[in-house]
């Protein structure tokens, strides 16, 4: 099966430009997640989507970053405008219905804002 | 809300040696727990969980962990280290019920094995 496939892997831009990352879901998987990894701590959650419908986008800071998942399948998250603070790694997870279920991870997009 | 708390930011061993990484975890209700491991340019890759029934749980690997509910915590041990363990390793806590369901990480632990 294949896995979460994430693009692009690495991204270096300058602060106030804009920036988009692409993640594909295993497939079947209704849930999707992407998380925030700052280097030195753990992974902190963005955004969930259940199918193509928000289920917790509490962490996600609204002004900049935006996250759709149309179809209910593959995914966007877009950060505009970038800040120095933005650069960490962005990971996509995606998992079935359920709180048992375990969550798959992509293996990430390393951004640094310049 | 949960929250997870990982004691040692680094931990180094010996090959052959026992591995031990600590996590204690705070929820308000019972909780699923996690331990992900997590190799240089990689995502995080599941070693093990407990969400119900048996608190010794085995993973992948070789690894295991024992869930202690009156010392609220998630301990994961290996008895023998191996060179390829080298890694870091996050333990989580996602809360059984209600409608907040994410999963919350610690901070991390990253393992040294040392020839």
């Amino acid at each position: 099966e294949a896995g979460v496939a994430q693009s692009p892997r690495y991204k270096i831009i300058e602060k106030r430009q804009s920036v988009a990352f692409w993640c594909n879901p295993i497939s079947g998987h209704a849930t999707l997640y992407w998380y925030q990894q700052i280097l030195g701590q753990g992974p902190k959650l963005l955004i969930q989507f259940q199918n193509n419908g928000v289920v917790d986008d509490s962490q996600l800071p609204k002004d900049r970053f935006s996250a759709e998942r149309l179809k209910g399948v593959d995914s966007t998250l877009k950060i505009q405008p970038a800040k120095l603070e933005d650069s960490a790694v962005y990971l996509c997870a995606s998992s079935w219905t359920g709180a048992k279920n375990i969550q798959y991870f992509g293996a990430g997009t390393r951004l640094s804002v310049l | 809300a949960q929250s997870v708390t990982q004691l040692g930011s680094h931990v180094s061993v010996s090959e052959g040696a026992l591995v031990l990484l600590r996590c204690n975890y705070s929820s308000s209700v019972p909780p699923y727990l996690f331990w992900y491991v997590q190799y240089p340019n990689q995502g995080l890759q599941l070693l093990l969980k407990y969400t119900t029934g048996a608190t010794l749980v085995k993973g992948i690997n070789g690894f295991e962990a024992e869930f202690k509910k009156s010392e609220t915590s998630f301990h994961l041990t290996k008895p023998s280290a191996h060179m390829s363990d080298a890694a870091e390793y996050f333990c989580a806590v996602r809360i059984s019920s209600g409608s907040a369901r994410q999963l919350t990480f610690g901070s991390g632990t990253q393992l040294t094995v040392l020839p």
